[in-house]
């Protein structure tokens, strides 16, 4: 079974310039996720969705973050302006559904960005 | 709120030895526990989980792991390590009420094997 694809890999952007990622999950899953990962920090979760809608985005900073994910398949997340404080790893994940019993969540191997 | 801890930044054993990263957490309502792996500049690997049952788990490559209720912990076992597993740790929780799948994670535990 094919993993989940990001792409670019790593991305440098002067700040108050905007980017783009790119994920596709794993084909069936209907889970998708959007999550940040400073480096020294976990992994923190920006925007949860499940088909085409949007479940959680409760740490998502709206004014300048925004993502979707097209006909409940591919997702992009969107920066703009950046800030220096963005840079970070932006890993997509996709589990099959949510359910009462959750199954585990497959990470793509990130996007490495860095704002200067 | 959920949070998860993982008190070590860093733990350090000698290959052949027994191996253990810590983990404690706080939920509301029964817990549903995760251990990822992070070798560098890869994502995320799952490692194993515990749902229900038993309270030692095993999942890949060996490891394995014991949920205590009563001490609201889920440490990360390996009977003998070797130098290949050598990565990042993440333990991370996901509560079973009032949620919506998300996953809290820890701050990563940095496991280092040395010949």
């Amino acid at each position: 079974e094919a993993g989940v694809a990001q792409s670019p890999r790593y991305k440098i952007i002067e700040k108050r310039q905007s980017v783009a990622f790119w994920c596709n999950p794993i084909s069936g899953h209907a889970t998708l996720y959007w999550y940040q990962q400073i480096l020294g920090q976990g992994p923190k979760l920006l925007i949860q969705f499940q088909n085409n809608g949007v479940v959680d985005d409760s740490q998502l900073p709206k004014d300048r973050f925004s993502a979707e994910r097209l006909k409940g398949v591919d997702s992009t997340l969107k920066i703009q302006p950046a800030k220096l404080e963005d840079s970070a790893v932006y890993l997509c994940a996709s589990s099959h559904r949510l359910t009462a019993v959750p199954t585990e969540a497959f990470f793509g191997q990130g996007t490495r960005l860095t704002v200067v | 709120a959920q949070s998860v801890a993982q008190p070590e930044d860093q733990v350090n054993v000698a290959e052949g030895n027994p191996l253990t990263v810590k983990c404690t957490y706080s939920v509301s309502g029964n817990p549903y526990l995760f251990w990822y792996v992070q070798y560098p500049n890869r994502g995320l690997q799952f490692l194993l989980k515990y749902i229900t049952g038993d309270n030692l788990v095993k999942g890949s490559y060996g490891f394995e792991a014991e949920f205590n209720k009563s001490q609201t912990s889920f440490h990360l076992k390996k009977p003998s390590a070797l130098v290949s597993d050598s990565a990042l740790y993440f333990c991370a929780v996901r509560g079973s009420s009032g949620n919506t799948g998300k996953l809290i994670f820890g701050q990563g535990t940095t496991l280092q094997v040395k010949p």
